[in-house]
C-alpha cells in the first residue's frame, strides 16, 4: 500500500506547455520532498518542503505544500525537453528516524 | 563534495547466491537508507542506519540484512537471491541532526542494477 499516491501516472506534452503533478496522501508528514529521477540513475532531490502552505520556486518549477501538510503539487512553466523524467514524491517525518515514504511517480516526456 | 558513492554500478548473481552491496555517504551524514526500486512496486523502503544502529526496516525478508561503520559507510547483503530480488538498490544519505525526524531530503547515490538470473 502506497501512502504517497500521484497523478498522472503519465503524462506526455509539447515543448513549451504547463503542466502540474499531484501527490496526495491521507497521512501528516513533517517535510516533503520531489525528486526527478532519469533512467539508470537515482533521483535528485530538486526541494524540501516543511511548512503547511509553503511555496517555493526553482527557476521554472514550483513546489507547493498543502495547509494540512498532507499533500503537494509541482507545476513546471513552458517545460523543455530535459525537463523530461520520472518525478517522485516523498514524505518524511512519520514516527522516527529518517524513513520517506516515496509516491508512485509521474513520467513526464516532454516533445521538442 | 562528493556525493554518494554505490559500489559495484551493475552485478548479475545466481539464483542461491548471496551478495553485499557498499555504499558511502556524504562527508558529514550519518543517517544512511537503502531502498529497492522495481518497475512494479516503486522505490519501497529496505532499512535505515543512523551511528551504526539500524533505526528502521521496511517490509522485506530476513534475507535482506545491512550494517553501518564507524565511518558512516554502509553495505546491505542479500542472502539466498531469488529472481525477484533483480532491482535498483539505491543508498541515500542524509544530514541529520540527533534523533529527530528528518526535514532535509535524501541524497542518492546512482544505484546498483542487480540482475539474478
Amino acid at each position: 500500500t502506497q501512502l504517497l499516491e500521484q497523478s498522472p501516472q503519465f503524462l506526455s506534452i509539447q515543448e513549451g506547455e504547463n503542466l502540474t503533478v499531484y501527490c496526495n496522501s491521507s497521512s501528516v508528514f513533517s517535510s516533503l520532498q520531489w525528486y526527478r529521477q532519469e533512467p539508470g540513475e537515482g533521483p535528485v532531490l530538486l526541494v524540501t518542503v516543511v511548512t503547511g502552505g509553503e511555496v517555493k520556486k526553482l527557476k521554472r518549477l514550483t513546489f507547493q505544500f498543502g495547509d494540512a501538510r498532507k499533500d503537494s503539487s509541482l507545476h513546471i512553466t513552458a517545460a523543455q525537453p530535459g525537463d523530461t523524467g520520472l518525478y517522485l514524491c516523498a514524505g518524511g517525518g512519520r514516527g522516527t528516524g529518517n524513513q520517506f515514504y516515496f509516491g508512485t511517480g509521474t513520467s513526464l516526456t516532454v516533445i521538442p | 563534495k562528493a556525493g554518494v558513492t554505490q559500489t559495484p554500478r551493475y552485478l548479475i548473481k545466481t539464483r542461491g547466491q548471496q551478495v553485499t552491496l557498499s555504499c558511502s555517504p556524504i562527508s558529514g551524514h550519518r543517517s544512511v537508507s537503502w531502498y529497492q526500486q522495481t518497475p512494479g512496486q516503486g522505490l519501497q523502503f529496505l532499512f535505515e542506519y543512523f551511528s551504526e544502529t539500524q533505526r528502521n526496516k521496511g517490509n522485506f525478508p530476513g534475507r535482506f540484512s545491512g550494517r553501518q561503520f564507524s565511518n558512516s559507510r554502509s553495505e546491505m547483503n542479500v542472502s539466498t537471491l531469488e529472481l525477484g530480488d533483480s532491482a535498483l538498490y539505491l543508498c541515500a544519505s542524509s544530514l541529520v541532526r540527533g534523533t529527530g525526524p528528518p526535514l532535509a531530503g535524501a541524497f542518492f547515490g546512482q544505484g546498483t542494477r542487480l540482475t539474478v538470473v
